[in-house]
């Protein structure tokens, strides 16, 4: 069965370096997400991507988060300036019409600030 | 704003009980809903994806309702095994392609 994958499972870095974070989709799907979870909370949206730019953000995703899709099959999530509070689990998503909507998630990139 | 609340919050059950989750909504203007499975430390496993004009879905042992009017969906697991165990997430989305808005959660144990 076709899944998401996201790269690294976990990753340690230091307050104020940046940080990427992989994804690569389903293949044929159209839409992709991320979302992220702070220990012990709900899962939070931070920005939606169709037609190769955002169509939704939320408050979280400030100037200091960017995404791309710099090929045809990777979504990024980009960390300018990574803080204490950014330490979560970051999930990736994708979704297509085919599938009635199902949205499928990644297993999560384990990010934690020091 | 959307609210999404899950109850209970957390549950223990002896294996082979049947149970039902609860997930209410504040907005009935949802488009999907859909029921997922998350076990420590780990992603989010889709289980059951209700459309708006739809009432249930079911997919082997587990049974998900959906009443909009109420502004309510279920989620029923029958005959709970050990490996059930784990926090079950409803979310919904109000347009295709929309973002999901996520509940709280509920915390399933099942004791062999």
């Amino acid at each position: 069965e076709p899944e998401v994958t996201q790269t690294p499972s976990h990753q340690v870095t230091q307050m104020g370096q940046e940080v990427i974070l992989r994804c690569v989709p389903i293949s044929n799907h159209l839409y992709f997400y991320w979302y992220r979870q702070i220990l012990g909370q709900k899962v939070e949206f931070l920005v939606s991507f169709y037609n190769n730019e955002i169509s939704e953000k939320s408050e979280i995703f400030d100037d200091q988060f960017s995404v791309e899709r710099p090929d045809g099959s990777n979504f990024t999530l980009k960390i300018r300036s990574t803080k204490l509070e950014d330490s979560a689990m970051y999930f990736c998503a994708s979704s297509s019409r085919s599938t009635g909507n199902t949205i499928y998630f990644g297993e999560g990139s384990w990010l934690t600030v020091v | 704003k959307q609210e999404v609340t899950q109850i209970p919050a957390a549950l223990s059950v002896p294996e082979g009980e049947n149970l039902v989750l609860n997930c209410s909504f504040t907005d009935s203007a949802i488009y999907n809903l859909q029921w997922f499975r998350q076990d420590p430390g780990k992603g989010l496993t889709s289980l059951l994806l209700i459309q708006s004009s739809q009432r249930e879905q079911t997919s082997g042992r587990l049974n998900a309702s959906l009443d909009k009017s109420s502004g309510r969906s279920t989620l029923y697991i029958a005959a709970s095994q050990p490996g059930d165990s784990a926090t079950y997430l409803c979310a919904f989305e109000k347009s295709s392609g929309d973002k999901l808005t996520f509940g709280t959660g509920t915390r399933l144990a099942v004791r062999p």
